[in-house]
């Protein structure tokens, strides 16, 4: 267990929804990034949050997008879900300090379902 | 653009035994670093190992060890004296200093008790 939480677990939305996924980052942590697996593929990288800003992004369209509170836990929304949204959704934190991050941890992830 | 490929979708070792897995990447960056992520049938994700780009000394956590050659951009893994429990998908992570982290593709592993 790397204490870092995701909810909700399991989540099936029609096409056009819009979805919140949640993340709650390891005590001490103060950075997020969240990533998408599709079913049989690696994960790949949407965006990092560090200090409530978006910190760099992957190639995801404008739909996907995100928060990170005061507490550091954070949220990832998406809009005009697509059939091609559903998988496996991870959060990941991190340590940064003076610049550097430490390894990432990362959640159990959300499985989203797109109909 | 950097690029993770790991060349084995699927590998078997008897239990016991030694097996390694294939990583190699692609990048123009002199600072980075690699990791190797298991992910077993929970979907949790959990990091195995961790190497420095800028450290020559090849990274060991107990059973597991890499071999680092940064002049050929491999980064393989050894997992020795193999346990049921190491089934999983492995996964190799490119990370730069900006923090963008690339997976490779992932390889299957099984052990035959």
């Amino acid at each position: 267990e790397t204490g870092v939480t995701q909810s909700p677990t399991h989540l099936i939305k029609t096409r056009g929804q819009q979805v919140t996924l949640r993340c709650s980052s390891q005590s001490g942590h103060n950075t997020v990034s969240w990533y998408q697996q599709a079913l049989g593929q690696g994960p790949q990288f949407i965006f990092q949050y560090y200090r409530e800003e978006e910190n760099g992004r992957g190639n995801f369209p404008p739909r996907f997008s995100g928060l990170q509170f005061p507490n550091y836990s954070s949220e990832l929304n998406v809009n005009a879900l697509e059939l091609d949204d559903s998988a496996l959704y991870l959060c990941a934190s991190s340590l940064k300090l003076a610049g550097v991050t430490d390894t990432q941890y990362f959640g159990p992830g959300t499985r989203l379902t797109v109909l | 653009a950097q690029t993770v490929t790991q060349s084995q979708p699927e590998m078997s070792v008897q239990e016991a035994e030694t097996v390694t897995l294939s990583c190699t990447y692609d990048t123009s960056e002199s600072d980075y670093y690699l990791f190797w992520y298991k992910q077993p049938p929970s979907r949790q994700m959990i990091l195995v190992i961790r190497q420095e780009a800028y450290k020559q000394q090849n990274a060991t956590e107990n059973r597991f060890s890499v071999n680092f050659q940064k002049a050929a951009k491999s980064f393989s893994l050894k997992i020795s004296d193999s346990q049921l429990g190491d089934a999983a998908m492995y996964f190799c992570a490119y990370r730069d200093l900006y923090d963008k982290v690339i997976f490779g593709p992932g390889t299957s592993l099984s052990v035959i008790p």
